[in-house]
């Protein structure tokens, strides 16, 4: 079974420059996650979509972040403008459903803003 | 909200020894689960074991074992007969058990080192 896949895996940008990450989450999964993690901490949930729907946005920077999963399969991040303190990598999670344990995590994004 | 701490920003262990990773949380639920998840250098996290709050038994995945004290809200990963493969970050996690909002609230994490 193919895993949570992710692209780029690196990317360097500068500072007000746009950036948009890809993933493609497990066949059948219909729960997906975006995780910051800044280096040193733990990841931190930005969106959680199940299916096509938002469950959970409440940590996501708005007025720079947007995230969608028009078909329920495959999802983009995108920064508009980045800032320096988004240097992070982003990881992407998927989920059968709602009532499976295990979120499956891709190898993520590491982008860097200078 | 939520909230989970893991004080040991590393820990170094020898091969084929026992080493114990500490966690703690916050919650006024009664029903969740914790796990742990490790991430090696290659930063693909996988998750190691997982205890339900409603089970009294410690969860155990062959070398890897859980100490889990509700009570307490101590929820502590022992590492028995350590690998060299074994080396990584180390995080616990919490989730709630109801259907919506069921994301993993993360702690710090802790790094192992082991030692040939």
């Amino acid at each position: 079974e193919a895993g949570v896949a992710q692209s780029p895996r690196y990317k360097i940008i500068e500072k007000r420059q746009s950036v948009a990450f890809w993933c493609n989450p497990i066949s059948g999964h219909a729960t997906l996650y975006w995780y910051q993690q800044i280096l040193g901490q733990g990841p931190k949930l930005l969106i959680q979509f199940q299916n096509n729907g938002v469950v959970d946005d409440s940590q996501l920077p708005k007025d720079r972040f947007s995230a969608e999963r028009l078909k329920g399969v495959d999802s983009t991040l995108k920064i508009q403008p980045a800032k320096l303190e988004d240097s992070a990598v982003y990881l992407c999670a998927s989920r059968l459903g709602l009532t499976s344990y295990e979120q499956y995590f891709g190898p993520g994004t590491r982008l860097t803003v200078t | 909200a939520q909230t989970v701490t893991q004080s040991q920003p590393e820990m170094s262990v020898q091969e084929a020894e026992t080493v114990t990773l500490s966690c703690t949380y916050d919650t006024s639920e009664s029903d969740y689960y914790l796990f742990w998840y490790k991430q090696p250098p290659s930063r693909q996290m996988i998750l190691v074991i997982r205890q339900e709050a409603y089970k009294q038994q410690n969860a155990t995945e062959n070398r890897f074992s859980v100490n889990f004290q509700k009570a307490a809200k101590s929820f502590s990963l022992k590492i028995s007969d350590s690998q060299l493969g074994d080396a990584a970050m180390y995080f616990c996690a919490y989730r709630t058990s109801k259907a919506a909002g069921n994301k993993l609230t993360f702690g710090g994490g802790t790094r192992v080192l082991v030692k040939p």
